[in-house]
């Protein structure tokens, strides 16, 4: 079975700029959830979607937000980009809700703010 | 404010002797507790899960245990090998809040 996939592996922006992460998730996965991930901050929640809504939402910014496709498969966007921005970003997806289940974690976009 | 714990400092064992990383949790009552293993420029990889009514739970050479009035997770890994060298991730769910809440991590560092 494919692991979850996504693209870019790497991206490099500037400031201002917007930026569309996307997520594959495993087959029969219908829930994907995001993360952000800094040296400084850890790992911090980002958004969860199960059948195309989004069920939770993590602390940050309105100049993120996320979205799911009937086949599961999300993208996450993140507008007007700040340098603080710079961060592995990870998805995972789940059988069911994140919270009681197994979670399968992609590789993660690098994304460079300059 | 709640937060969750990890040993900041990096934990050194020589191979063979057991690994026992903590987890401390405050102002949060967990229904479950996960913990998860990362290695550099990867993602975290799914170790296991115990619900606050299991006290322990085993799984080949790992062992957590979850003590909800003490507040703390701690996570074993017996006959530790250098293959086990990583950073090893808890991360808790709340009953009403279902968003997953990671800790900062322990780095495990295993010696021969």
């Amino acid at each position: 079975k494919a692991g979850v996939t996504q693209t870019p592996r790497y991206l490099i922006k500037t400031r201002g700029q917007q930026v569309t992460l996307s997520c594959s998730p495993i087959s029969g996965h219908r829930s994907v959830s995001w993360y952000q991930q800094t040296p400084g901050q850890g790992l911090q929640f980002l958004f969860e979607y199960f059948s195309e809504t989004q069920r939770n939402k993590g602390n940050f910014p309105g100049r993120f937000s996320g979205r799911q496709f009937s086949n599961s498969r999300s993208e996450m966007n993140v507008s007007t980009l700040e340098l603080g921005d710079s961060a592995l970003y990870l998805c995972a997806s789940s059988v069911g809700f994140s919270s009681y289940n197994e979670q399968f974690f992609g590789p993660g976009t690098r994304l460079t703010v300059l | 404010s709640q937060k969750i714990e990890q040993n900041s400092e990096a934990l050194n064992i020589q191979e063979g002797k057991t690994a026992t990383l903590t987890c401390n949790y405050t102002n949060y009552s967990p229904a479950y507790l996960q913990w998860y293993r990362q290695d550099p420029g990867r993602g975290p990889v799914f170790l296991l899960l115990i619900r606050e009514n299991e006290k322990e739970k085993r799984k080949e050479r790992l062992k957590v245990t979850f003590d909800t009035t003490l507040k703390q997770s701690l996570f074993h890994i017996t006959a530790s090998q250098p293959a086990d060298s990583a950073t090893y991730l808890c991360a808790l769910i709340t009953g009403t809040a279902s968003k997953l809440t990671f800790g900062t991590g322990t780095r495990l560092q295993v010696t021969l």
